[in-house]
Protein backbone atom coordinates (compact mmCIF):
# COMPACT_ATOMS: atom_id res chain seq x y z
CA UNK A 1 0.00 0.00 0.00
CA UNK A 2 0.86 3.27 -0.99
CA UNK A 3 1.37 5.43 2.10
CA UNK A 4 0.78 9.08 1.40
CA UNK A 5 2.17 11.86 4.06
CA UNK A 6 0.70 15.61 4.13
CA UNK A 7 3.14 18.41 5.79
CA UNK A 8 2.27 20.67 7.54
CA UNK A 9 -0.83 19.62 9.38
CA UNK A 10 -1.68 23.16 9.56
CA UNK A 11 -1.03 26.14 7.62
CA UNK A 12 -1.96 29.48 8.95
CA UNK A 13 -1.36 32.17 6.33
CA UNK A 14 -3.43 35.58 5.23
CA UNK A 15 -5.23 36.55 2.40
CA UNK A 16 -3.08 37.33 -0.55
CA UNK A 17 -0.37 34.93 0.38
CA UNK A 18 1.21 31.77 -1.23
CA UNK A 19 0.24 28.84 0.45
CA UNK A 20 2.51 25.27 -0.37
CA UNK A 21 1.33 22.54 0.43
CA UNK A 22 3.69 18.84 0.01
CA UNK A 23 2.63 15.09 -0.26
CA UNK A 24 5.21 12.48 0.17
CA UNK A 25 4.33 9.07 -1.09
CA UNK A 26 6.12 6.14 0.60
CA UNK A 27 6.98 4.30 -2.95
CA UNK A 28 6.93 6.11 -6.59
CA UNK A 29 3.15 6.98 -7.67
CA UNK A 30 3.12 5.28 -10.69
CA UNK A 31 3.01 7.59 -13.96
CA UNK A 32 2.15 10.94 -11.71
CA UNK A 33 -1.32 9.55 -10.80
CA UNK A 34 -1.73 11.87 -7.97
CA UNK A 35 -4.28 14.34 -7.30
CA UNK A 36 -5.42 16.99 -4.95
CA UNK A 37 -9.08 18.00 -3.42
CA UNK A 38 -10.19 20.74 -1.15
CA UNK A 39 -12.69 20.25 1.42
CA UNK A 40 -15.12 23.22 3.00
CA UNK A 41 -16.42 22.42 6.28
CA UNK A 42 -19.86 20.22 5.24
CA UNK A 43 -19.58 20.00 1.98
CA UNK A 44 -18.36 17.07 0.08
CA UNK A 45 -14.51 16.71 -1.23
CA UNK A 46 -13.89 18.91 -4.89
CA UNK A 47 -11.07 17.91 -7.32
CA UNK A 48 -8.74 20.56 -7.86
CA UNK A 49 -5.89 18.56 -9.77
CA UNK A 50 -5.32 15.25 -11.49
CA UNK A 51 -1.93 13.79 -13.22
CA UNK A 52 -0.11 15.87 -10.45
CA UNK A 53 -0.19 19.34 -12.33
CA UNK A 54 -3.60 19.18 -14.38
CA UNK A 55 -6.24 22.04 -13.58
CA UNK A 56 -9.50 20.16 -13.22
CA UNK A 57 -12.56 22.20 -14.93
CA UNK A 58 -13.15 25.51 -13.81
CA UNK A 59 -10.75 26.00 -11.12
CA UNK A 60 -8.73 29.20 -10.84
CA UNK A 61 -5.12 29.31 -12.40
CA UNK A 62 -3.70 30.63 -8.65
CA UNK A 63 -3.99 26.20 -7.79
CA UNK A 64 -0.75 24.84 -9.30
CA UNK A 65 0.17 21.36 -8.59
CA UNK A 66 3.92 19.87 -9.58
CA UNK A 67 5.97 17.27 -8.55
CA UNK A 68 7.09 13.73 -9.92
CA UNK A 69 7.80 9.92 -8.09
CA UNK A 70 6.84 10.56 -4.59
CA UNK A 71 7.19 14.22 -4.09
CA UNK A 72 4.59 16.24 -5.07
CA UNK A 73 3.26 20.34 -4.07
CA UNK A 74 0.14 21.71 -4.17
CA UNK A 75 0.93 25.87 -4.61
CA UNK A 76 -2.10 28.23 -4.03
CA UNK A 77 -0.22 31.24 -5.45
CA UNK A 78 -2.63 34.17 -3.72
CA UNK A 79 -4.67 32.78 -1.24
CA UNK A 80 -8.45 34.14 -1.35
CA UNK A 81 -10.74 33.81 1.21
CA UNK A 82 -12.47 30.77 -0.15
CA UNK A 83 -9.15 28.94 -0.26
CA UNK A 84 -9.43 28.28 3.28
CA UNK A 85 -10.30 24.89 3.81
CA UNK A 86 -8.53 20.94 4.01
CA UNK A 87 -6.49 20.17 1.15
CA UNK A 88 -5.98 16.44 0.86
CA UNK A 89 -3.52 14.14 -1.63
CA UNK A 90 -4.57 11.27 -3.35
CA UNK A 91 -2.68 8.13 -5.56
CA UNK A 92 -5.29 6.90 -7.94
CA UNK A 93 -2.33 4.34 -9.81
CA UNK A 94 -2.16 1.57 -7.73
CA UNK A 95 -5.10 -0.30 -5.21
CA UNK A 96 -5.65 0.50 -2.59
CA UNK A 97 -6.08 3.94 -3.67
CA UNK A 98 -4.89 5.92 -0.77
CA UNK A 99 -5.15 9.86 0.60
CA UNK A 100 -3.19 11.71 2.34
CA UNK A 101 -4.22 12.59 5.88
CA UNK A 102 -5.04 16.26 5.05
CA UNK A 103 -3.54 20.10 5.25
CA UNK A 104 -5.85 22.72 7.17
CA UNK A 105 -5.34 25.89 5.71
CA UNK A 106 -6.17 28.18 8.37
CA UNK A 107 -6.65 32.17 8.32
CA UNK A 108 -3.74 33.69 10.49
CA UNK B 1 -24.60 17.67 -15.83
CA UNK B 2 -22.69 14.59 -14.35
CA UNK B 3 -23.99 14.24 -11.26
CA UNK B 4 -24.14 11.56 -8.78
CA UNK B 5 -26.83 11.37 -5.80
CA UNK B 6 -26.24 8.83 -2.54
CA UNK B 7 -29.31 7.47 -0.25
CA UNK B 8 -29.65 5.01 2.16
CA UNK B 9 -27.53 6.20 5.57
CA UNK B 10 -29.22 6.16 8.78
CA UNK B 11 -28.70 4.71 12.46
CA UNK B 12 -28.26 1.03 12.66
CA UNK B 13 -27.01 -0.93 15.90
CA UNK B 14 -23.91 -2.58 15.98
CA UNK B 15 -23.94 -5.89 14.02
CA UNK B 16 -26.75 -4.98 11.29
CA UNK B 17 -26.93 -3.98 7.92
CA UNK B 18 -27.69 -1.05 5.53
CA UNK B 19 -27.75 -1.04 1.68
CA UNK B 20 -26.53 2.76 0.57
CA UNK B 21 -27.43 3.69 -2.99
CA UNK B 22 -25.86 6.05 -5.62
CA UNK B 23 -27.69 7.34 -8.04
CA UNK B 24 -25.78 8.48 -11.42
CA UNK B 25 -26.63 10.70 -14.33
CA UNK B 26 -24.84 12.74 -17.17
CA UNK B 27 -22.88 10.26 -18.38
CA UNK B 28 -22.12 6.60 -19.85
CA UNK B 29 -22.40 5.10 -16.51
CA UNK B 30 -21.11 1.56 -17.24
CA UNK B 31 -17.93 2.63 -18.83
CA UNK B 32 -16.58 4.31 -15.29
CA UNK B 33 -15.08 2.67 -12.47
CA UNK B 34 -17.02 3.94 -9.20
CA UNK B 35 -16.22 4.32 -5.66
CA UNK B 36 -17.16 4.52 -2.38
CA UNK B 37 -14.84 7.15 0.28
CA UNK B 38 -15.89 7.54 3.92
CA UNK B 39 -15.12 9.91 6.24
CA UNK B 40 -15.90 9.39 10.44
CA UNK B 41 -16.59 13.05 12.23
CA UNK B 42 -13.79 15.27 11.98
CA UNK B 43 -11.48 12.57 10.27
CA UNK B 44 -10.04 12.74 7.19
CA UNK B 45 -10.97 10.55 3.66
CA UNK B 46 -11.09 6.65 3.99
CA UNK B 47 -11.00 4.77 0.29
CA UNK B 48 -13.63 1.82 0.90
CA UNK B 49 -14.39 0.25 -2.39
CA UNK B 50 -14.16 0.35 -5.97
CA UNK B 51 -15.83 -1.59 -8.96
CA UNK B 52 -15.32 -1.51 -12.55
CA UNK B 53 -17.95 -0.02 -15.15
CA UNK B 54 -19.21 -3.61 -16.45
CA UNK B 55 -18.78 -4.62 -12.49
CA UNK B 56 -16.44 -7.94 -13.16
CA UNK B 57 -13.99 -6.17 -10.66
CA UNK B 58 -14.27 -5.28 -7.47
CA UNK B 59 -11.88 -3.80 -4.49
CA UNK B 60 -11.88 -3.22 -1.15
CA UNK B 61 -10.00 -1.56 1.63
CA UNK B 62 -8.83 -4.29 4.47
CA UNK B 63 -10.86 -2.68 6.72
CA UNK B 64 -14.09 -3.67 5.44
CA UNK B 65 -13.30 -7.00 3.13
CA UNK B 66 -15.94 -9.51 3.81
CA UNK B 67 -18.14 -7.04 5.40
CA UNK B 68 -18.81 -4.74 2.86
CA UNK B 69 -20.14 -5.81 -0.74
CA UNK B 70 -19.94 -3.07 -3.64
CA UNK B 71 -21.95 -3.83 -6.81
CA UNK B 72 -24.00 -1.96 -9.77
CA UNK B 73 -26.93 -1.89 -11.89
CA UNK B 74 -26.00 -0.93 -15.27
CA UNK B 75 -29.54 -0.55 -16.27
CA UNK B 76 -30.30 1.75 -13.27
CA UNK B 77 -27.67 4.00 -13.47
CA UNK B 78 -27.29 2.79 -9.83
CA UNK B 79 -24.26 2.02 -7.70
CA UNK B 80 -24.48 -0.01 -4.37
CA UNK B 81 -22.76 -0.77 -1.02
CA UNK B 82 -24.15 -3.10 0.84
CA UNK B 83 -22.71 -2.96 4.36
CA UNK B 84 -23.14 -5.74 7.25
CA UNK B 85 -22.05 -6.68 10.63
CA UNK B 86 -21.42 -3.28 11.09
CA UNK B 87 -19.41 -1.33 13.94
CA UNK B 88 -19.43 1.39 15.87
CA UNK B 89 -16.01 2.69 14.06
CA UNK B 90 -17.94 1.96 10.82
CA UNK B 91 -19.79 5.47 11.56
CA UNK B 92 -19.16 8.03 8.85
CA UNK B 93 -20.75 10.06 5.50
CA UNK B 94 -20.52 7.55 2.83
CA UNK B 95 -19.55 9.84 -0.57
CA UNK B 96 -20.01 7.94 -3.94
CA UNK B 97 -17.78 9.30 -6.46
CA UNK B 98 -17.17 8.97 -10.45
CA UNK B 99 -13.69 7.33 -11.22
CA UNK B 100 -12.63 7.23 -15.06
CA UNK B 101 -12.84 4.64 -17.59
CA UNK B 102 -9.31 3.81 -17.45
CA UNK B 103 -6.30 4.07 -15.02
CA UNK B 104 -5.50 7.19 -16.50
CA UNK B 105 -8.35 9.11 -15.53
CA UNK B 106 -9.44 6.90 -12.75
CA UNK B 107 -9.13 10.43 -10.66
CA UNK B 108 -12.68 10.99 -8.07
CA UNK B 109 -14.82 13.28 -9.63
CA UNK B 110 -17.47 14.27 -9.10
CA UNK B 111 -18.44 13.56 -5.55
CA UNK B 112 -22.08 13.01 -4.04
CA UNK B 113 -23.07 14.84 -1.19
CA UNK B 114 -22.59 12.20 1.30
CA UNK B 115 -25.14 10.22 3.33
CA UNK B 116 -24.34 9.61 6.99
CA UNK B 117 -24.25 6.23 8.85
CA UNK B 118 -24.24 5.74 12.18
CA UNK B 119 -23.70 2.51 14.28
CA UNK B 120 -24.86 2.83 17.90
CA UNK B 121 -26.91 1.24 20.12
Amino acid sequence: EIVLTQSPGTLSLSPGERATLSCRASQSVSSNYLAWYQQKPGQAPRLLIYGASSRATGIPDRFSGSGSGTDFTLTISRLEPEDFAVYYCQQYGRSPLTFGPGTKVNIK
Amino acid sequence: EVQVVESGGGLVQPGGSLRLSCSASGFTFSSYAMHWVRQAPGKGLEYVSSISGNGDSTYYADSVKGRFTISRDNSKNTLYLQMSSLRAEDTAVYYCVKGGDKIQNNWFDPWGQGTLVTVSS
